[in-house]
């Protein structure tokens, strides 16, 4: 089983729309977690931190449930900017080295 | 907005040479990562490096890796004898807290071609 799993994508959405990414991970003792954004050959690019509360930073909302071991990320009025792959990562280990998923692609079509 | 810089961008090299990846993280940063990521795959951790010596490292980061921080500004990953499936990009990350906690920030990169 992977230990972070994500939809590839790819997802091709209009501008304006809202689209939602999910993740589960396998390791129950991670510690934390986040979504990156990583643009073609670019290197990741944090964007938020998830935590079980949920939180918002403008347009993205994130949420993790720890019992269901399960991340989502929701993109509102999605932006042609928003066009990227979105990098599901967890952290654990003695280090907290991050694990990261394969990532979802992301088209936002004008 | 300060940036981890590596150097670099772009380095090819013949199979079983040695190279020297660089990176310069954020000054007041405390840990220090580098991570991998062949063509189309995802991003790999390598090793973690605090208070100047290895923290953790993975099943990738084999004898031919080595690590270093020679001064107070760079960071060094050094591949001894490069192989073909060495080919990836490589990036250097710090933090200055734990980044397991609150993510890293990462360097644009080295492009590593073995011919």
């Amino acid at each position: 089983r992977k230990e972070v799993e994500q939809d590839p994508g790819p997802f091709n959405v209009p501008e304006g729309a809202t689209v939602a990414f999910n993740c589960t991970y396998s390791n129950s003792a991670s510690q934390s977690f986040f979504w990156y954004r990583q643009d073609c050959r670019k290197e990741p690019k944090l964007l938020m931190s998830v935590y079980s509360s949920g939180n918002e930073d403008g347009r993205f909302t994130a949420q993790l449930n720890r019992a269901s071991q399960y991340i989502s990320l929701l993109i509102r009025d999605s932006k042609l900017s928003d066009s990227a792959t979105y990098l599901c990562v967890v952290s654990s280990g003695s280090a907290r080295q991050l694990t990261f998923g394969s990532g979802t692609q992301l088209t936002v079509l004008p | 907005e300060p940036e981890v810089t590596q150097t670099p961008s772009h380095q090819v090299t013949q199979m079983g040479q040695e190279v020297i990846l660089r990176c310069v993280p954020i000054s007041n940063h405390l840990y220090f990562y580098w991570y991998r990521q062949i063509l189309g795959q995802k991003v790999e951790f390598l090793v973690s490096f605090y208070n100047n010596e290895i923290s953790e490292k993975s099943e990738i980061f084999d004898d031919q890796f080595s690590v270093e921080r020679p001064d107070g500004s760079n960071f060094t990953l050094k591949i001894r004898s490069t192989k073909l499936e060495d080919s990836a990009m490589y990036f250097c990350a710090s933090s200055l807290r734990d980044g397991g906690d609150y993510g890293y920030t990462f360097g644009s990169g080295t492009r590593l071609t073995v011919v």
